[in-house]
């Protein structure tokens, strides 16, 4: 049982790139998520998905695009990579109720130059 | 709007000494606050959580507690120890009760 896994781990962009991560949940979860983590600002929401079919924003979606392509998988899509995202990405899910506890996974560093 | 403010941005504290860390939330409507560990490099892992239908809610030397009135819940840790040391984030529901906010997070330190 794998919980959530993203990829890549790591990853570095020239600015104007573009690059999707990729996550994907194995406990059958509704919702999903995708934050970004920045030293001194904490975890912020970028876009979720409370269900299949379905997404919205969330605090900072400006720059980003998701996928949610099946109960399974949530992509975030960086069109034209920006040194502000440069940041620490983590995906995460949770299970029946949308807000019970969310499980993350390991995150994907990206450094955008 | 969404606000979730947690404090102290830092804490440092001598092994066996209790940790408080406090949040306020802005939403009175909330009604579910978790509190995660994330140590250095790691994921944020969950520790303890709390409903709004309890005040208190203890697991071994962590416990959560929870003032609606005043907007705001609290993580204290009893007798500390190193392996505490990490950063620790609080959580509230957004207003459409569909997605967590997450604190800025305290980092605690627990020298030996």
């Amino acid at each position: 049982n794998a919980g959530v896994t993203q990829t890549p781990k790591f990853q570095v962009l020239k600015t104007g790139q573009s690059m999707t991560l990729q996550c994907a949940q194995d406990m059958n979860h509704n919702s999903m998520y995708w934050y970004r983590q920045d030293p001194g600002m904490g975890l912020r929401l970028i876009y979720y998905s409370a269900s299949e079919g379905t997404t919205d924003k969330g605090e900072v979606p400006n720059g980003y695009n998701v996928s949610r392509l099946n109960k399974r998988e949530f992509s975030l899509r960086l069109e034209s990579a920006a040194p502000s995202q440069t940041s620490v990405y983590f995906c995460a899910s949770s299970g029946r109720q949308v807000l019970q506890p969310q499980h993350f996974g390991d995150g994907t560093r990206l450094s955008i130059l | 709007g969404e606000n979730v403010e947690q404090h102290p941005s830092t804490l440092s504290v001598q092994e066996g000494d209790s940790a408080v860390i406090k949040c306020t939330y802005s939403d009175s409507a909330s009604n579910y606050f978790p509190w995660y560990k994330q140590e250095l490099g790691k994921r944020p892992q969950l520790i303890i959580d709390i409903r709004s239908n309890v005040g208190e809610k203890k697991d071994q030397r962590i416990a959560v507690t929870l003032n609606k009135t005043a907007k705001h819940f609290s993580l204290h840790i009893t007798e500390t120890q190193p392996e505490d040391s990490a950063v620790y984030f609080c959580a509230a529901p957004n207003q459409a009760g569909t997605a967590l906010i997450f604190g800025k997070g305290t980092t605690l330190s627990v020298s030996s």
